[in-house]
């Protein structure tokens, strides 16, 4: 089972809204990774967790915040967004030996608008 | 720095060969994949080499290595409208977690 699962496929928020992205994997994977992709361009990465603990955060404002609660589980808690945050949001996983990643499996993404 | 480049788009007719082709700059040990994004889709993993493998193939799916010229290929037989996707060039170093991605080559099949 190669399969990363995100929920909800689609999401429209307000400015003022709160809202959760959610992933899950079943892989048995110890890295994942929340990425941004616009149209017609490669996905962004956001963060990467490793075993459960933050290990990179590519300089993301604050309004996005990522929560890993167990090794199959990773959310981006949303929070006061802008509409140039309107994107595709793609989760991934991989597994991880000795602090290096391997092959990356990809979810189906959250399409996010912002309005 | 690290960078993957790779051309932005091909148009190949049913039947025929596709050839994706891709550039890396980093000199270490690396992982070079394809990937492959559908419109509104993730991205699915196609195949991947190692940076001292010269080819690898799996059934439609040819990839060839060039290490001096750090230049990789993604040869696909027989393409068939289904293919039609952006395809992802992106490389791995494998002292870490970033993968860099190239941005991608609209592949466009004609029936």
């Amino acid at each position: 089972d190669t399969e990363v699962t995100q929920t909800p496929k689609h999401l429209v928020m307000g400015m003022t809204n709160k809202k959760s992205l959610k992933c899950e994997q079943h892989m048995g994977h110890r890295a994942m990774y929340w990425y941004k992709q616009k149209a017609k361009k490669p996905p962004e990465l956001m963060f990467v967790y490793s075993y459960e603990k933050l290990s990179i955060n590519e300089s993301v404002p604050s309004r996005f915040s990522p929560e890993c609660p167990n090794s199959s589980l990773l959310n981006l808690h949303l929070h006061a967004l802008q509409p140039e945050d309107s994107a595709l949001y793609l989760c991934a996983s991989s597994q991880e030996r000795r602090g290096r990643a391997y092959e990356q499996y990809f979810g189906p993404g959250t399409r996010l608008t912002v309005t | 720095g690290e960078d993957v480049e790779q051309s932005l788009f091909l148009s190949v007719r049913e039947g025929d060969s596709s050839v994706i082709n891709c550039t890396y700059t980093d000199s270490s040990s690396t992982y070079l994949y394809w990937y492959k994004q559908e419109p509104g889709a993730g991205l699915q993993l196609l195949t991947y080499i190692f940076s001292n493998m010269d080819m690898k193939q799996d059934q439609r799916l040819t990839v060839l290595l060039n290490k001096k010229d750090k230049h990789l290929s993604l040869r696909i037989a027989d393409t068939q409208t289904g293919d039609s996707a952006i395809y992802f060039c992106a490389e791995l170093n494998t002292g870490g977690f970033k993968t860099i991605f190239g941005a991608g080559t609209r592949l466009f099949v004609k029936a």
